[in-house]
């Protein structure tokens, strides 16, 4: 049971290029996240979707994009990359539980993205 | 505006004393608040839930208390030992539970 799975784990950009962090899930989790972290800062969210098909902006979407085409996977791209967006990303998915109240988020190792 | 906030950005105490981390809100009214364990270069794993409605939750030497007058949540961890050394994180649900906002966490390390 490989849990959250996020490939690559480590990229260099150079500033303009474009890239598509890749996140997948095996426990048929409807809820799935990206979010940033960086120092000092926490974990923000980047984007969020709550089952196929769908996807909904967080904290800070701007210079992303997102999409959900199938139930397990969840891409990430950045059409630009821009040296602000040097940081690790994490995918985390989630499921409901009693009551329809989401539940505890299951994260991924974290992509280590350089831009340059 | 909203905010959370952990007590302090990193807290040192002796193996076997307690240590307790504290986690403040404001402008949000979460039904739920979780921690989270993170260790360097891993994701967050997941600890304890508790509901608004609940008072405390334990789990083994972990503690949770959830005062939602106070808007505040305490984490303790009892009979510290070094292993527990780890940056710890508050998460409370939003957008109606489809979502969850972090606090910046706090950075515990317990000296031997």
């Amino acid at each position: 049971n490989a849990g959250v799975t996020q490939t690559p784990k480590f990229r260099v950009l150079k500033t303009g290029q474009s890239m598509t962090l890749l996140c997948a899930q095996d426990m048929n989790h409807e809820y799935m996240y990206w979010y940033r972290q960086d120092p000092g800062m926490g974990l923000r969210l980047i984007h969020y979707s709550v089952g196929e098909g769908t996807t909904a902006k967080g904290e800070v979407p701007d210079g992303y994009n997102v999409s959900r085409l199938k139930k397990q996977n969840f891409l990430l791209g950045l059409e630009s990359a821009a040296p602000s967006q040097t940081s690790v990303y994490f995918c985390a998915s989630s499921q409901l539980g009693q009551g329809l109240m989401n539940t505890e988020a299951f994260f991924g190792q974290g992509t280590r993205l350089t831009v340059v | 505006s909203q905010k959370i906030e952990q007590n302090s950005e990193a807290l040192n105490i002796q193996e076997g004393k307690t240590a307790t981390l504290t986690c403040n809100y404001t402008n949000y009214s979460p039904a739920y608040l979780q921690w989270y364990r993170q260790d360097p270069g891993r994701g967050p794993v997941f600890l304890l839930l508790i509901r608004e409605n609940e008072k405390e939750k334990r789990k083994e030497r972990l503690k949770v208390t959830f005062d939602t007058t106070l808007k505040q949540s305490l984490f303790h961890i009892t009979a510290s030992q070094p292993a527990d050394s780890a940056t710890y994180l508050c998460a409370l649900d939003r957008d109606y539970g489809q979502n969850f906002v972090f606090g910046p966490g706090t950075r515990l390390s317990v000296l031997p």
